[in-house]
């Protein structure tokens, strides 16, 4: 079936630097893919909405110059944590849709900490 | 007011057991409803979709009352294995594939 993949699954990085994580849709193309936040015992929160070739759609609350996403193609979307804090230390999960079936499937998340 | 209310749990029951979950969302206008899997940090998977004339699927019965606002989870039977966090999940209208998800209820199915 179709895949959703994340790279890196987990990530340890200082404060002040910047994060970059990759989510691939592997065999289908997805001009629309989602990114989530959770953080332990609470709800998956929508950040941004990807589109292929446009801006993100963020989230009230979610800033976009610290959240930069970019949907260069239509298997692939990048979330970049800039200047990362520990309070950014979180599990980010990207997901992605094939069109016209409404069926969502998510990557495998990223946990991102900051020390 | 949350968008898509759940009870946070934990539901503790013996194997065997019957569990009931309830949700609640906000959006009278929104159009699709899940009940989503997730175990301890993993991403979560679809276990089922909720349809308004209700749906089971093997020992998983979702309802749907649109009146209400309402979607529940019934589990029969329940295994150690079932335990994990059932995300009850909203599309809102308009919303294709955005999904907006309840914080989840904790199972717990001990022997």
């Amino acid at each position: 079936g179709a895949v959703v993949s994340q790279h890196p699954s987990w990530v340890i990085c200082k404060s002040g630097t910047s994060v970059k994580i990759e989510c691939r849709s592997l065999d289908f193309q997805a001009t629309t893919m989602f990114w989530y936040r959770q953080f332990p015992k609470q709800s998956l929160m929508l950040m941004a909405t990807s589109n292929e070739g446009s801006k993100a759609t963020y989230e009230q609350g979610v800033e976009k110059d610290k959240f930069l996403i970019n949907h260069a193609s239509l298997t692939l979307s990048t979330l970049t944590v800039t200047s990362a804090h520990p309070e950014d230390s979180s599990f980010y999960i990207c997901s992605a849709g094939m069109e016209g079936t409404g069926e969502l499937f998510f990557g495998e998340g990223s946990r991102l900490t900051v020390l | 007011r949350k968008e898509v209310e759940q009870d946070p749990g934990p539901f503790n029951v013996p194997e065997g057991a019957t569990v009931a979950f309830n949700c609640t969302y906000s959006n009278s206008a929104s159009q699709s409803f899940f009940w989503y899997r997730q175990d301890c940090r993993k991403e979560p998977k679809l276990l089922m979709s909720v349809y308004s004339s209700g749906n089971e699927d093997g020992r998983f019965t979702a309802q749907l009352n649109r009146a209400s606002q309402y979607i529940s989870l019934l589990i029969r039977d329940s295994k150690l294995s079932d335990s994990a966090t059932y995300l009850c999940v909203v599309i809102p209208a308009g919303g294709y594939n955005k999904l907006i998800f309840g914080a989840g209820t904790r199972l717990a199915v001990h022997p």
